[in-house]
This record gives C-alpha cells, structure tokens and sequence, in this order.
C-alpha cells in the first residue's frame, strides 16, 4: 500500500495550457503539502493545508492552486502553464499541522511536469 | 536571508565511513531534519534533532551544534544502496522548513 500516491507520475504539455496533478494519501494524516523541486533540487514549499487552514507560499503564482475535497487528497491546480513550471512536484503529508516534536513529512514519489 | 549550505557532492568507498556537513543560518531554530533522496524518487526521513548532541540510528548519526549552526551526517559501514542525494532541512522561528540543496552522495566499490 502506498502511502503517499501522487498522479500522473510524468506529465508533458504545452506552454498555455491547464493541467492537474492528484494526491492521496492513506495515512489517516491531517496536514499535506506541495513541494516544487527545481532543477537545482532545492525543494521550495508551496502549499500546506489542513482542514482548518490553507497556508499559500507567497512566492507561488495565482495560477497556482490547491484544491482538497477530503483530508486524504490535496490535488494541485495549475493554469496557463509557462515553461518556468517545469520541475517535479512533490506531495507529502505530515501527522498534523502542529510544530511539536519531528512531524516528519511522508512524500509522494514525484510527478515530473516538462511544459514545452 | 535565510541559507542552508551543503557540499554539493561527496565520494566514498564501500564499507567506509562519511561525514556530511550542513551549515545553516536561519531566523530561528526549531529543528534539524535530515533525508534521503535516491535519483527520481521521494525524500526519505532519516533523522530529526533539536537538541545538541548525537543521535545514532542503526550506522546513521546525525549530530547537531545550535551555538555553531552546524549538523553533520554520519554514514558508517558504506554500502552501495547509500548512493543518494542527502538533505539537511531546517525548521525556522515559524516552523517552515528551510531545505538545502542536497548532497549527492557516490559510493565506489
């Protein structure tokens, strides 16, 4: 069983258009993230949210956008796609949202975005 | 600003040992991760530590100095599977968490 799962895992489009990506988790976790992994493997946040709060990275253009219609799934909306969005995207949840102790991050295996 | 630095890349030899270093300077301290990232896959956790001192866990430790902003990873007992990239990860004074780079990591046989 997979913890965290995230689709598709590979994604090519044009520059323009509009493209989703999906996350699930089965971890009976509260809080999930996005994460942008550039070519230069800083991983960058980009959203948090749990089902009180949803915590935009201020960096993140509006096109951009999280959409969770349960606490198991936060999927990724993105619009008018631009060739500067080509990364992996990553997906991960955490226990919950609080800042004691590890709250170590459980990830998705990655979906490679390539806009051309 | 807000900076993790890593080594870029580290070279050891199977059955070796290796230190990887993480220096970071944050606003504020509230933990240090380290992961593990095999080549197309996700970030692993290895290790967390907010206090100083040494945590061994199986042949990884992780040590941390707050007073130095300094954490070291230490792999003892090489094998080939530990070729992977390494990243520290710091949790600042808002509890976001700042990432480094990575470390890649080549084991030779």
């Amino acid at each position: 069983d997979t913890a965290v799962s995230q689709t598709p895992k590979y994604l090519v489009t044009q520059m323009g258009n509009d493209k989703s990506i999906k996350c699930e988790q089965n971890l009976g976790h509260d809080t999930m993230y996005w994460y942008k992994q550039d070519s230069k493997k800083f991983l960058k946040i980009m959203f948090s949210y749990n089902n009180k709060e949803l915590i935009i990275n201020e960096t993140v253009p509006n096109r951009f956008s999280p959409k969770s219609p349960d606490k198991a799934h936060l999927n990724l909306h993105i619009n008018s796609l631009e060739l500067g969005d080509s990364a992996v995207y990553f997906c991960a949840s955490s226990q919950d949202g609080t800042n004691s102790g590890a709250n170590v991050l459980t990830f998705g295996a990655g979906s490679r975005l390539t806009v051309l | 600003g807000q900076n993790i630095d890593q080594p870029t890349e580290m070279t050891a030899t199977e059955g070796a040992i290796v230190q990887i270093n993480c220096t970071y300077q944050t606003s504020g301290f509230n933990g240090l991760f380290w992961y593990q990232q095999h080549a197309g896959e996700a970030p692993t956790f290895l290790s967390y530590n907010v206090l100083d001192g040494l945590e061994e866990k199986g042949r990884f430790s992780s040590f941390l100095s707050r007073s130095k902003g300094y954490s070291y990873l230490l792999l003892k007992e090489l094998q080939m599977k530990d070729s992977a990239s390494y990243l520290c990860a710091v949790r600042d004074s808002d509890y976001q968490l700042i990432w480094g780079a990575g470390t890649k990591l080549i084991i030779k046989p």
